[in-house]
């Protein structure tokens, strides 16, 4: 079964605004990871949050965790049409399985 | 190799023959995931490996599903007796270490089956 939740599942924006995502999670966890996917084919690592962090930046990406609401947001701010693409949250669980799993993501359009 | 190598990229296969996936992960890497996408789906997580063994094969939808790992390096996905449903795209992901660590995909194989 998903661990991850991400909402929406569909978003449509225009170039130069921000994008917000959300992920839901259901245990608990090491950490949280968020991927891009272009065209349905490979991964892309974007950033990985730990469990004992709140917020992380990478260039124009910010993560938030809520461990207290399972819960964690991505925002891409001032988007480009490059950034269309489908974003995954993939949580590392505590204890057990060492997996990653996936959410079933959020299919982001910017347009130009 | 440079990164996570997967092939064939694409497969074209009757129903009820048999497939071998294959997944050259980065060299040095000792997990390695492979998970199923179904079109405008998520990931579905198949089977872990950590050196050669396979502590989480959960994901496993049936038997006619396996894969082995050996050398801690190269893995096979093994379809047998393939069905329509199969159809997906197979994905194969190596990281240095399981925990808390970023994973590297494959561009994965697509399999269709007729």
């Amino acid at each position: 079964s998903q661990q991850g939740e991400e909402d929406p599942q569909a978003l449509s924006i225009q170039e130069g605004e921000n994008a917000t995502m959300n992920c839901s999670y259901k245990t608990s966890i090491n950490n949280l990871q968020w991927y891009r996917q272009n065209s349905g084919r490979g991964l892309v690592h974007l950033i990985l949050i730990r469990s004992n962090e709140r917020e992380k930046h990478s260039g124009r990406l910010r993560v938030t965790l809520d461990t207290s609401k399972k819960s964690s947001s991505l925002l891409i701010t001032a988007s480009r049409a490059a950034d269309t693409a489908s974003y995954f949250c993939a949580t590392g669980t505590q204890g057990g399985s060492e997996k990653l799993v996936f959410g079933k993501g959020t299919k982001l359009t910017v347009n130009p | 190799g440079a990164g996570v190598s997967q092939s064939p990229s694409n497969k074209v296969t009757e129903k009820g023959k048999d497939v071998e996936l294959r997944c050259d992960p980065i060299s040095g890497h000792t997990a390695l995931y492979w998970y199923r996408q179904s079109l405008g789906q998520g990931l579905e997580f198949l089977i872990y490996f950590q050196g050669n063994s396979a502590p989480d094969k959960s994901g496993l939808p049936s038997d006619r599903f396996s894969a082995e790992r050996t050398g801690g390096s190269v893995s096979t996905l093994t379809i047998q007796r393939t069905q329509q449903e199969d159809s997906a795209v197979y994905l194969c992901a190596s990281s240095l270490a399981p925990k808390g660590t970023e994973a590297f995909f494959g561009q994965g194989t697509r399999l269709t089956v007729v």
